[in-house]
């Protein structure tokens, strides 16, 4: 079976570019988590939806952030404009129930470096 | 809520040998913690977990203990290989009240030398 989906894997922009980040969650699954990574704060959650739908963007950090999530199998975290300090890594992750917590399935990640 | 932390950030062991990996939780009314595994370049992936009824839960050569008088929570692993080689994270949940929302902790380095 596929896991959680993120694409692109590794980016570099400049300073001021709009970044998007992609995932398609697990078939079935009814939850989907964003989640950036850096050595300095460890996993922080950012925005999650249950069946696609916005719960709680309190971790985003900035008006800079926004995520979407127009249907069951495709969300977008975008940065417009990106800034170096967003240089991380993005995680997306899923959950067969919405609104229990279980086991996360996580991607990859993508590795975003802002110069 | 949000204060998920673990006493070592870092722990090294020999190959063959037991590992423990510590966990403190701050929120009484967590009832579900996870353990994850996150290996170099890669996302975290689910080890065990455990509900709040229980005291102790086995898998494959780990072992998730949980103490709710003190709120700590431990990962054991038994004949520690190379391959355990990762950073270990725990998080708590509160299924209750947090809509599916788990909470982690910084993580421990654990290295296993041969």
């Amino acid at each position: 079976d596929a896991g959680v989906i993120q694409s692109p894997r590794h980016e570099v922009t400049e300073m001021g570019q709009e970044v998007t980040l992609r995932c398609k969650p697990i078939s079935g699954h009814n939850s989907l988590f964003w989640y950036r990574q850096t050595m300095m704060r460890g996993l922080e959650l950012l925005i999650y939806f249950n069946n696609n739908v916005p719960i709680d963007d309190s971790g985003m950090p900035e008006d800079r952030f926004s995520a979407k999530m127009p249907n069951a199998s495709f969300s977008t975290l975008k940065i417009q404009p990106s800034e170096p300090r967003d240089s991380a890594v993005y995680f997306c992750a899923s959950n067969r129930r919405a609104g229990v917590a279980g086991e996360l399935f996580f991607g990859e990640g993508s590795r975003l470096t802002v110069l | 809520g949000e204060s998920v932390g673990l006493h070592l950030p870092t722990l090294s062991v020999q190959e063959g040998d037991n590992s423990i990996i510590n966990c403190a939780y701050s929120n009484s009314a967590s009832d579900y913690f996870i353990w994850y595994k996150q290996e170099s370049g890669k996302g975290p992936q689910f080890i065990i977990d455990i509900r709040s009824n229980m005291d102790k839960r086995q898998g494959q050569r780990v072992t998730v203990l949980l103490n709710k008088t003190v709120k700590h929570l431990s990962l054991q692993i038994a004949a520690t290989q190379p391959g355990d080689s990762a950073v270990y994270f725990c998080a708590e949940s509160d299924r209750g009240s947090t809509l599916g929302r788990l909470y982690f902790g910084r993580g421990t380095q654990l290295t296993v030398w041969p």
